[in-house]
């Protein structure tokens, strides 16, 4: 099956720790987003990759940080310094203008 | 720069009521336009599109109308199911913005009781 996959679903950290979320994409798309979703606020984006290699700040970067060693894997880490990291984060890719989402991670930091 | 805003929820309705979910931009040039839905506790998947002024997306007996004079596109449908609870997302892409961001609105959350 072509698809987007998030691991693990649900993930509870202590604060202070950083944490990393993984993203896989199988479907051979070049471009790859992380989206951040809170209650009430919509989706909004942190990081960006159109390329393996390449990434790009979104509106929300801070306290994040990404890589793109492979075209299918989007990694995102979750550093201390983001002041409140509980959220739910979603990853994407995308052909031309079409975005398809993973299933997302929940992430709790206690 | 470029916005969305969508109608205030959570919106409730009898099953087989009409829906209207109301949602308008802003936005230099001609973006695409995208109605999203996002189930209980999984991620977005793409409902319908329009790229292109009096431009109908279509999907799963849900419509919606690019409006550009009123920098509109409400989503409509005739008939809800149970099953359409769920929460709507408003998108746009700006043209030409060559790396193809979607700019969100908030959400507007549908629960539809039997």
């Amino acid at each position: 099956d072509g698809g987007i996959t998030q691991s693990p679903k649900y993930l509870f950290r202590k604060e202070g720790q950083n944490v990393t979320l993984s993203c896989e994409q199988n479907l051979n798309h070049d471009a790859m987003y992380w989206y951040r979703q809170d209650p009430g606020q919509g989706l909004r984006l942190i990081y960006y990759s159109q390329i393996v290699n390449d990434f790009q700040k979104g509106d929300i970067a801070e306290g994040y940080s990404v890589s793109r060693e492979k075209k299918e894997s989007f990694p995102l880490t979750v550093t201390s310094a983001q002041k409140n990291p509980t959220a739910f984060y979603l990853c994407a890719s995308s052909i031309a203008e079409l975005q398809f989402f993973g299933p997302g991670t929940r992430l709790t930091v206690l | 720069g470029d916005s969305v805003t969508q109608m205030e929820g959570p919106v409730t309705l009898s099953e087989e009521a009409f829906l209207t979910i109301n949602c308008t931009y802003t936005a230099t040039g001609y973006p695409s336009l995208f109605w999203y839905v996002q189930y209980p506790g999984e991620g977005l998947q793409l409902l319908l599109k329009a790229t292109k002024a009096d431009d109908k997306g279509s999907n799963k007996g849900f419509e919606a109308t690019y409006r550009k004079e009123t920098t509109s596109f409400h989503l409509e449908k005739g008939s809800v199911q149970v099953s359409d609870s769920a929460v709507y997302f408003c998108a746009l892409i700006r043209a030409g913005a060559g790396s193809y961001q979607l700019t969100f609105g908030k959400g507007t959350k549908l629960s539809v009781i039997p």
